[in-house]
């Protein structure tokens, strides 16, 4: 069964302290693992598509990585605007459904 | 522009109730979603729209019944809905082929009492 683990579920950070987000897939025929931020009450904000292993892609703070079992997202120096749920979210070669993890909550206090 | 609304913001309704679920997109996406969402749990997918035809139905209950009116539009209508239904409704879309990127609106807040 295809499945995406993102782990820790919660993190804390203090400003500036750098630190990176997992998560781990088993999915066949992966057509693209997705990256989300997602503030309270509100919907996912699209991060970035990775597609093949040692892609990776860098917006801002935020660096996300792929390897052939998981991926990670780096966070440089946060601020406590950062401060989000992470979602992880996988495509497979199937369906056009995502695969999502449960997340992880980031605090980023100053 | 990669926007996509949802109306209401929120809503309240009695179980005997019947309301409406607004989506719109005009990035020219071919494929339209429904996801549920519950308090600190990720998106639940509830329907897949392809090229305004329904492609994936999760299993849902009844008494959420999906529209699509054409190809920038996504309705979600509910019916006699129990309290467990308290959720974020979100609607997504996406391109389709190898770009699936799903880009999501800001979410439907629903009670029922």
């Amino acid at each position: 069964e295809d499945q995406v683990t993102q782990s820790p579920e919660a993190l804390r950070l203090q400003e500036g302290e750098s630190s990176s987000l997992n998560c781990s897939y088993t999915v066949s025929g992966l057509r693209g693992l997705f990256w989300y931020r997602q503030d309270p009450g509100k919907g996912p904000e699209f991060l970035f598509t990775l597609y093949s292993a040692g892609e990776e892609k860098e917006k801002e703070r935020l660096k996300a990585t792929l390897t052939k079992k998981e991926s990670f997202l780096h966070i440089t120096a946060p601020k406590p605007e950062d401060s989000a749920t992470y979602l992880c979210a996988a495509r497979n070669q199937a369906g056009t459904a995502l695969i999502f993890g449960k997340g992880t909550t980031l605090s980023v206090s100053s | 522009d990669t926007e996509v609304t949802q109306t209401p913001k929120h809503l309240v309704m009695g179980m005997t109730n019947k309301k409406s679920l607004k989506c719109e997109q005009h990035m020219g996406h071919r494929a339209m979603y429904w996801y549920k969402q519950k308090a600190k749990k990720p998106p639940e997918l509830m329907f897949v729209y392809s090229y305004e035809k329904l492609s994936i139905n999760e299993s849902v209950p009844s008494r959420f019944s999906p529209e699509c009116p054409n190809s920038s539009l996504l309705n979600l209508h509910l019916h006699a809905l129990q309290p467990e239904d308290s959720a974020l409704y979100l609607c997504a879309s996406s391109q389709g082929g190898r770009s699936n990127e799903q880009f999501f609106g800001p979410g439907t807040r629903l009670t029922v009492l």
